[in-house]
């Protein structure tokens, strides 16, 4: 079956630093893979998605790299700011009527 | 503006009572889904509907009931049946042919 496994948080970082939230994946076949980030109180927004191997998704500093041979696709960012601040959800969708999402990963940074 | 609106922010419910959460849509999407979020947890899928007077159980149906008479609603329905409700719940949909989905802001229902 299909799922996700993200790394457990909260992560915490001081501003400026270099973030990576881990994100490994189970598919049977193609799967479109996401992340997407929730601020407290609200509801996910798309951060940036790829849907082929090998393919970068890219948003506001955030990538993020489509391994299909290591079924990963973790989240980078150079350089975080305080506004980063929020949980993060890596999810895949194989066809359109279902996703599957992590269990999300806190992530507080430090000014 | 186009989007996705859930009302009402917070709602609190008495145990035994039914509460009927709303999700509306403007965006013109045909798929329409309700996820429940529980604390330091991820989404689960309570119901989806791919088109109108069609909808299916997601992994964790049980106490909750879905209508989608119109294209645009996709009322979520909590009943005295769903013996731990208090959650954040999450409507979402994605148009057709794309796979990325599209969030309201939540629907916090506290049992009281």
């Amino acid at each position: 079956g299909n799922s996700v496994t993200q790394m457990e948080g909260p992560v915490t970082l001081s501003e400026e630093a270099f973030l990576t939230i881990n994100c490994t994946y189970t598919a049977t076949g193609y799967p479109s893979l996401f992340w997407y980030v929730q601020y407290p109180g609200e509801g996910l927004q798309l951060l940036l998605k790829a849907t082929k191997a090998d393919d970068k998704g890219s948003n506001k500093g955030f990538e993020a790299t489509y391994r299909k041979e290591t079924t990963s696709f973790h989240l980078e960012k150079g350089s975080v700011q305080v506004s980063d601040s929020a949980v993060y959800f890596c999810a895949l969708s194989e066809d359109f009527n279902k996703f599957y999402f992590g269990s999300g990963t806190k992530l507080n940074v430090k000014p | 503006d186009g989007g996705i609106t859930q009302s009402p922010k917070y709602l609190f419910r008495k145990e035994g009572q039914n509460v009927t959460l709303s999700c509306e849509q403007n965006l013109n999407h045909d798929a329409m889904y309700w996820y429940r979020q529980d604390p330091g947890q991820g989404l689960r899928l309570i119901y989806y509907s791919q088109i109108v007077n069609d909808f299916q159980k997601g992994d964790i149906a049980e106490g909750y009931s879905v209508s989608r008479e119109k294209k645009e609603s996709f009322p979520l329905t909590v009943t005295s049946a769903q013996k731990n409700p208090t959650a954040f719940y999450l409507c979402a949909s994605t148009p057709r042919g794309r796979t990325e989905a599209f969030f309201g802001q939540g629907t916090r229902l506290t049992v009281v």
